[in-house]
């Protein structure tokens, strides 16, 4: 069955520094890969999709990539500020091209000032 | 712009007892999602709704159902409640085409069962 790992379970970083969040799958492959943003007690925001055919996909202080050989995903924040401390969690379709999604277990990220 | 409605937002139930919840999509969306986020747990899809129609199933136990109305608004429906099954419940809601996935989520109903 499919599984998706997400890196760490939280992540400190400076303010200022670069966040470097990862999800691996396995079992199965992804047509495409989203990245939500999740606050506490909050539902989930959507960042970022990219596709299979996309190595890399931006949006103001955030990059996402798409390594399908790696199976991996990895997602930025450059330029951290402490408003960006966050639950993020990667998800990608239930199955290789369906529109419902899986989420990841979440990384919780922590900037401190 | 409109978002997802979720109603109400706090519930609070016994044992055994049942609870509706309600979700009302984005205008012009015409699929609706229900998950089940436990405490520090990811958030688990339980069912979905494609044009009033279920569309895939997933964790959903037996003692819960949904449906989606004309006015494309869905109700979850939970019977013989348990005090696992307190939780945040979140409706979500997207528009099907061909280039978009992404998923608009409420504000949730957070359900407590005592």
């Amino acid at each position: 069955s499919q599984k998706i790992e997400q890196n760490s379970e939280a992540l400190n970083i400076q303010e200022g520094k670069t966040a470097t969040l990862t999800c691996n799958y396995t079992n199965y492959s992804p047509a495409y890969l989203q990245w939500y943003r999740q606050d506490p007690g909050r539902g989930p925001v959507f960042l970022l999709l990219i596709r299979e055919n996309e190595k890399e996909k931006r949006k103001e202080r955030l990059k996402v990539t798409f390594d399908t050989t790696l199976k991996q995903s990895l997602f930025h924040i450059t330029a951290s500020q402490p408003a960006d401390s966050a639950t993020y969690l990667c998800a990608p379709p239930r199955c290789s091209s369906a529109s419902k999604i899986i989420f990841g277990s979440g990384t919780r990220l922590s900037i401190r000032p | 712009a409109a978002g997802v409605i979720q109603s109400p937002r706090h519930l609070i139930k016994e044992k055994r007892e049942t609870a509706t919840l309600k979700c009302y999509p984005i205008p012009r969306h015409d699929t609706v999602y229900w998950y089940q986020q436990g405490p520090g747990q990811d958030p688990q899809f339980l069912i979905s709704f494609y044009e009033k129609m279920q569309s895939d199933k997933g964790s959903i136990p037996d003692r819960f159902s949904a449906q989606q109305f004309s006015d494309y608004h869905s109700e979850l429906n939970m019977s013989s409640l348990e005090l696992g099954d307190s939780a945040l419940y979140f409706c979500a809601s997207s528009r099907s085409t061909r280039d978009s996935y992404e998923q608009y989520f409420g504000p949730g109903t957070r359900l407590t069962v005592t």
